[in-house]
């Protein structure tokens, strides 16, 4: 596994409240990736970072923002909390080889958001 | 559109019993393809990995997966369930012709074992 801690684990919030997630690693990945899981949809990217200060959205990115100011931290936001974005939050990590090349994405213990 | 699916929403099986879990995948290229396994209240943990070589791959507790690309197919295996399997099982795959990794999700299969 690659270290990786999400908090919080647990948070109960009321819409329209702005909300921020961190995931924290301690392997030196270069890729780090936030996803939801939504029963019936599996995991679903919301977005990714594949370095510090670069990042890019996924296919269910309406309503979050992330920032990467190192390595190790990866914060999810979103902005004005509604009710569709309880969920639970995955984050995932990936080395990241020579040349660009993926391998294997390493999974955090994941955050449980309800939003009232 | 490149797509993972996992055909088994819910598969029920006695403790003993043989599994297989079924993933289909629909790429241009050969993807790496993955196994993760989810318990209730955990993130995922990778059980086996296919990036090149050998079709017939080995992973952790047991399971293994083959790979058949005539069919699109990398299905997990295990022959001898044991209740400590119950969980939630994941396919995905990566399109090696992306530039970025992003790793394509099945919907999952929930397994249930009886004692």
């Amino acid at each position: 596994d690659a270290g990786i801690t999400q908090s919080p684990r647990h948070k109960v919030t009321e819409t329209g409240t702005p909300v921020t997630l961190r995931c924290h690693q301690t392997e030196n990945h270069r890729y780090m990736y936030w996803y939801r899981q939504d029963p019936g949809h599996g995991l679903r990217l919301i977005h990714y970072s594949y370095g510090v200060k670069d990042t890019d959205k996924g296919e269910v990115s309406d309503g979050y923002s992330v920032s990467r100011s190192k390595t190790e931290d990866f914060l999810l936001t979103l902005e004005s909390a509604t009710s569709s974005q309880t969920s639970v939050y995955f984050c995932a990590t990936e080395r990241g080889l020579a040349g660009g090349t993926q391998e294997t994405q390493y999974f955090g213990p994941g955050t449980r958001l309800l939003v009232l | 559109a490149q797509s993972v699916t996992q055909p088994d929403i819910h598969i029920t099986v006695s403790e003993g019993a043989s599994l297989e879990l079924r993933c289909n995948y629909s790429y241009g290229a050969t993807p790496y393809l993955f196994w993760y396994v989810q318990s209730p209240g955990q993130g995922l943990q990778l059980l086996l990995k296919y990036f090149s070589g050998d079709t017939l791959v080995q992973g952790i507790k047991g399971f293994e997966a083959e790979f058949k690309r005539s069919q699109s197919s990398f299905n997990l295996r295990k022959p001898s369930v044991h209740w400590s399997d119950a969980a939630e099982y994941f396919c995905a795959a990566f399109d090696r012709g992306s530039t970025l990794g992003r790793l394509y999700f099945g919907r999952g299969t929930q397994l249930t074992v009886w004692p």
